[in-house]
Parts: structure tokens; C-alpha cells; sequence
């Protein structure tokens, strides 16, 4: 399974914008870069996700490197309920619907 | 609402003793999944299901068994066997042969060991 490495943990100040990267210099042609958050004691929710080009939605953008072989979450202005682990996921339904997370990314925000 | 449910939301167990944790979607989804989390770290994948009365073990499936009898369902069984079994649990399911879709996860299940 193609793997990503991310971050242990990043710090962000209040209402600025947060670059979360993700390497995944294994990535196949059919993988599907996604992103999910976690909060404390909660499940994973989707964030965002694309395949090669870059994605903006209401919660975060996606930017994608050329070569697909690493990805940056950006949130444009954080905020203190943004403060979670963030994880980079590859998703290949070619290859047994596998959903294998990571680590992930401590983001701490500050006041 | 559409969505996945897991209950309960704590379970307490006693050494040796068998439990069973729900998961339950309406979503029609057809793959579903286990993880385990201990603190401070990732999802590990305890099994997966892709089909009705199908399921593969995944990476720490020792200890733990599950069914897949009903699309909707897809019960996680802790046996005695599961050494360490205090964990958060976290359930989730997708629908196959659509990568551009996001994973639903349920609210999860905090089973402790007394």
C-alpha cells in the first residue's frame, strides 16, 4: 500500500493561514489523496480530497504537486476549533478498498 | 438523517470476559471498517468488510472477530483472547467503486478494561 508521511505536529497563530504537508512519493496513478480531521474523542471527519488537480471547498484547499508525489492541506484562516490531528490518506478502490491512516498532523492553534 | 452509529458510547469490561460493539449504517454502503486507537496515535485496522458475509483481517485483527450478516450491520466482537483491549474504537464505511467520496466514521466506542 502506497504510504504518506506527515508531520508529528505543527503550531499555527489564530487567523492565519496553516500549510499541513504530506509526502507520498509511492503514489500510484489511481490513488486518491484525502483528507480527514479528527477532534478529541471523536471520529474522523472528511476534510477534502482530489486526485491531480488542486480543490477548494467551504473548509480547506488541496494543493497538489505536479508529480503527485506530495500534497499540502491549506486553511486559509484557522481558528481555534480547527486545532485537531490532520491525516493524508491515500484511497485506491482498485486495491481492496483499503482506508490505512497514518499518524497524522497535531495542529495547535494559538490565540 | 443518514449516517453510522456505534453504540455504546463507553463500554466497561472485566478481564476474560467477551464483548461485542455495534456499528450500524443507513448510508448503503457497502464497505465497512474497524479501527483501533490507543492515545496519541493513529487508526490501526482491525478488519474490513467489503460485501455482505465477507471480511478480511487487517493489520491487528488477534483478539477481535467480526460478522457482516446485514449490508447495514457490522458488529466487532473483543474476545478474551485481546490482551490489551482498552481503547477508543472507531467504525466506518464508504461505498465501493467510488474513490471520489468521502469515509463516514461513527462517534466511536471507549471500551476499558476494570
Amino acid at each position: 500500500d502506497a504510504k504518506t508521511t506527515q508531520p508529528n505536529s505543527m503550531e499555527s497563530n489564530e487567523e492565519e493561514p496553516v500549510h499541513l504537508p504530506c509526502n507520498h512519493s509511492t503514489i500510484s496513478g489511481t490513488d486518491y489523496i484525502h483528507w480527514y480531521r479528527q477532534l478529541p474523542s471523536q471520529g474522523p471527519e472528511y476534510v477534502i480530497h482530489g486526485l491531480t488537480s488542486n480543490v477548494n471547498n467551504r473548509m480547506a484547499s488541496l494543493a497538489i504537486a505536479e508529480d503527485r508525489k506530495s500534497s499540502t492541506l491549506i486553511l486559509h484562516r484557522a481558528t481555534l476549533r480547527d486545532a485537531a490531528v490532520y491525516y493524508c490518506i491515500l484511497r485506491d478502490d482498485n486495491a481492496g478498498n483499503m482506508l490505512t491512516f497514518g499518524g497524522g498532523t497535531r495542529l495547535m492553534v494559538k490565540p | 438523517d443518514g449516517g453510522i452509529t456505534q453504540s455504546p458510547k463507553y463500554l466497561f469490561r472485566k478481564e476474560g470476559q467477551n464483548v461485542t460493539l455495534s456499528c450500524e449504517q443507513n448510508l448503503n454502503h457497502d464497505a465497512m471498517y474497524w479501527y483501533r486507537q490507543d492515545p496519541g496515535q493513529g487508526l490501526r485496522l482491525i478488519y474490513y468488510s467489503q460485501i455482505v458475509n465477507d471480511f478480511q483481517k487487517g493489520d491487528i485483527a488477534e483478539g477481535y472477530s467480526v460478522s457482516r450478516e446485514k449490508k447495514e450491520s457490522f458488529p466487532l466482537t473483543v474476545t478474551s483472547a485481546q490482551k490489551n483491549p482498552t481503547a477508543f474504537y472507531l467504525c466506518a464505511s464508504i461505498p465501493t467503486g467510488k474513490m471520489n467520496t468521502e469515509a463516514f466514521f461513527g462517534q466511536g466506542t471507549r471500551l476499558t478494561v476494570v
